[in-house]
């Protein structure tokens, strides 16, 4: 059965702090993997990867894909407290096309 | 360019009865995807609709149901309500079918009692 990994589950970090999130994945016929931050409703687009070793970055957020190792990283430098969100990884495969499998999401809380 | 609109915001609904939600994607946008999102399963997928045709079903039973119209905007039915149908039902709209970037609406949140 296709499956999304993120650990860990909640961080506390302090403003200024650089924090990765992980998530791991075990899908057949992987096809791309997206980030989403989510505040209170609607889930937020932030990147979607599709090639190995490629860095997305936006700002302080960058994200980059191993598919050999079946994982992705994102990154979060200089937090701030508006970064306090939950943070969720999906995952879509050629065979299952417009299904994204997410993950439990990490819970991501910056203090000042 | 407006985001992807879900209506309404919010539903109060007795076990037993219906509810319709609706979703309108972006424009241009022909791909919608429903998904229910619950503190304990997180977002489960519902279905996919392209071109007014369901292209894909996750694992729900046949309670729920959809549509979609030639404007791409979509329809979701949840019939013969319980309680655990209580959750926040978000859509998402993208350009294709996979492979391209799925974004969200603001949600719909149905409480059932």
């Amino acid at each position: 059965e296709d499956k999304v990994v993120q650990s860990p589950l909640s961080l506390v970090v302090h403003e200024g702090d650089t924090v990765t999130l992980n998530c791991s994945y075990e899908v057949t016929n992987f096809r791309s993997l997206l980030w989403y931050k989510q505040e209170k409703k609607a889930p937020t687009f932030l990147f979607m990867l599709t090639s190995s070793g490629i860095e997305k970055k936006s700002g302080r957020l960058s994200s980059i894909l191993d598919k050999k190792e079946l994982f992705s990283i994102l990154n979060i430098t200089a937090t701030q407290t508006g970064d306090s969100a939950v943070y969720l990884c999906a995952v879509e495969a050629y065979s299952n096309t417009g299904k994204l499998i997410f993950g439990q999401g990490t819970t991501l809380q910056v203090k000042p | 360019k407006a985001g992807v609109t879900q209506t309404p915001r919010y539903l109060i609904k007795t076990r037993g009865q219906q509810v319709t939600l609706s979703c309108s994607p972006i424009s241009g946008h022909r791909s919608v995807s429903w998904y229910q999102q619950t503190p304990g399963q997180g977002l489960q997928f519902l279905f996919e609709y392209f071109s007014e045709t369901q292209r894909n079903k996750g694992n729900f039973p046949g309670r729920f149901s959809g549509r979609q119209f030639s404007n791409s905007r979509s329809e979701m039915n949840v019939s013969t309500l319980e309680l655990g149908d209580s959750a926040l039902y978000l859509c998402a709209s993208s350009w294709g079918r996979g492979g391209t970037e799925a974004f969200f609406g603001q949600g719909t949140r149905l409480t059932v009692v």
